[in-house]
């Protein structure tokens, strides 16, 4: 199957700085990328859906200053948390798809901030 | 839009033993149907789905799920479980003809398989 590469796996920074993470489709072109978030034994929660070549479009309550989703090829989005906070700290995990019937996901991100 | 409930947050399972993991769902549009599995710190990975067609789909290694349309349900079982089933499963859904595959994920069902 499609390949999907997520960037770095795991991350530790301090409160108040960016952190970005980067989601490659490594084998084929992906115009539509999602990006969710996964608490501690918790489900996915979709935040986002980048698309290529224009702005991505944000899911109710997520703010879009804080987490930034560029989209500027079609094997790469990426997501910024911008002055990541403790609460932002939690699994973020990014799929592309190849049709609208099957999604790869990435391997998935897990963010703690100190 | 759609909403997935998986019923079992968390099923222990004897090896050898069958397991059964509930899954319904509700939407305004037909969907497509997906059952994912996620090791810790993992990504998930797909075990099987339905497009159309045969309601009973299964997966590779053992697997398989049956869409009931009028139960809204989506119900995911393994006749004979084996340790290295032990993992988080999810029951998620996407629109017919949204773009991409953007899905809503149930809740999720750990399942705990005991030698």
């Amino acid at each position: 199957g499609a390949v999907v590469s997520q960037h770095p796996s795991w991350v530790i920074c301090k409160s108040g700085t960016s952190v970005k993470i980067e989601c490659r489709s490594l084998d084929f072109q992906a115009t539509t990328m999602f990006w969710y978030r996964q608490f501690p034994k918790q489900s996915l929660m979709l935040m986002a859906t980048s698309n290529e070549g224009s702005k991505a479009t944000y899911e109710q309550g997520v703010e879009k200053d804080k987490f930034l989703i560029n989209h500027a090829s079609l094997t790469l989005s990426t997501l910024t948390v911008t002055s990541a906070h403790p609460e932002d700290s939690s699994f973020y995990i990014c799929s592309a798809s190849l049709t609208n019937t099957e999604a790869f996901f990435g391997q998935g991100t897990r963010l703690t901030v100190v | 839009a759609q909403s997935v409930t998986q019923l079992d947050s968390q099923v222990p399972v004897f090896e050898e033993a069958p397991v059964e993991l509930r899954c319904n769902y509700s939407s305004s549009v037909s969907v497509y149907l997906f059952w994912y599995v996620q090791y810790p710190n993992q990504g998930l990975q797909l075990l099987l789905k339905y497009l159309s067609g045969s309601t009973l789909v299964e997966s590779i290694n053992g697997f398989e799920a049956e869409f009931n349309k009028s139960q809204t349900s989506f119900h995911l079982r393994k006749p004979s479980v084996h340790i290295s089933d032990t993992a988080e499963y999810f029951c998620a859904v996407s629109g017919v003809g949204a773009a991409g595959n953007k899905l809503t994920f149930g809740g999720g069902t750990r399942v705990l398989v005991k030698p």
